[in-house]
């Protein structure tokens, strides 16, 4: 089945502790981005890659870093979490033409 | 800011037509027009997009207007399962640099 995977779903941290989030795509999409969700904001973009090793800033970057060593996985990094990053995340997936996002099932993270 | 203006909340009767609008004044020549709609909290799910003539699918159909600067989705028999927020961006065919999703529309289906 064609999807994109997220884990964990679930995560409860502390300030100050590393955390990844992984997203891994099955359907060899170029096109691979990170949102985070939060009440009154919509849908807003953290970082996107446009194909392996490639990477850019979307909307709102910073306290998180992500790398796209192969083409199926996109991990977002929060290298130092703070409790305003306590947010609905979503990874989604995209072919480079003519397709819309495939999104992930979320990952609600909260930063105590 | 979003490119895209739509209303914030809108109600539909079971079984008859929804049909959802969009402002995009400021669309380039470039950009499409694509629609998604999250359920709950469950991911977005897109449903269609276009360039400038109509679109149908299995879904629903896309209403582009000749100037491009708006467009209207309809769900043709609309039922519970389609209440949802239903959100409209542009987007560069090709890139991904900074897609803003805004808020949507929460559109309620009423029995």
């Amino acid at each position: 089945e064609a999807q994109v995977t997220q884990n964990p779903r679930y995560l409860i941290t502390v300030t100050g502790k590393k955390l990844t989030v992984t997203c891994s795509q099955n359907m060899n999409h170029e096109y691979m981005s990170w949102y985070r969700q939060d009440p009154g904001l919509g849908l807003r973009q953290i970082y996107y890659s446009m194909n392996v090793e490639v990477t850019d800033k979307g909307d709102v970057p910073e306290g998180y870093k992500v790398s796209r060593k192969e083409k199926r996985n996109f991990p977002l990094i929060l290298e130092s979490p703070s409790p305003n990053q306590t947010s609905l995340y979503f990874c989604a997936s995209s072919l480079v033409t003519g397709y819309g996002y495939t999104f992930g099932s979320g990952t609600r993270l909260t930063v105590v | 800011d979003a490119k895209t203006t739509q209303p914030p909340s809108m109600d539909c009767a079971e079984g008859r037509a929804a049909n959802l609008p969009c402002n995009h004044s400021t669309i380039s020549g470039n950009e499409y027009v694509y629609w998604y709609r999250q359920i709950h909290s469950q991911g977005p799910q897109y449903i269609i997009h276009g360039l400038k003539n109509n679109e149908t699918n299995e879904m629903a159909s896309l209403i582009i207007t000749e100037d491009r600067k708006s467009s209207t989705l309809i769900l043709p028999h609309a039922t519970l399962r389609d209440t949802a927020v239903y959100y409209c961006i542009v987007r560069v065919e090709g890139r991904d640099d900074k897609i803003i999703f805004g808020k949507g529309t929460r559109l309620h289906i009423l029995p």
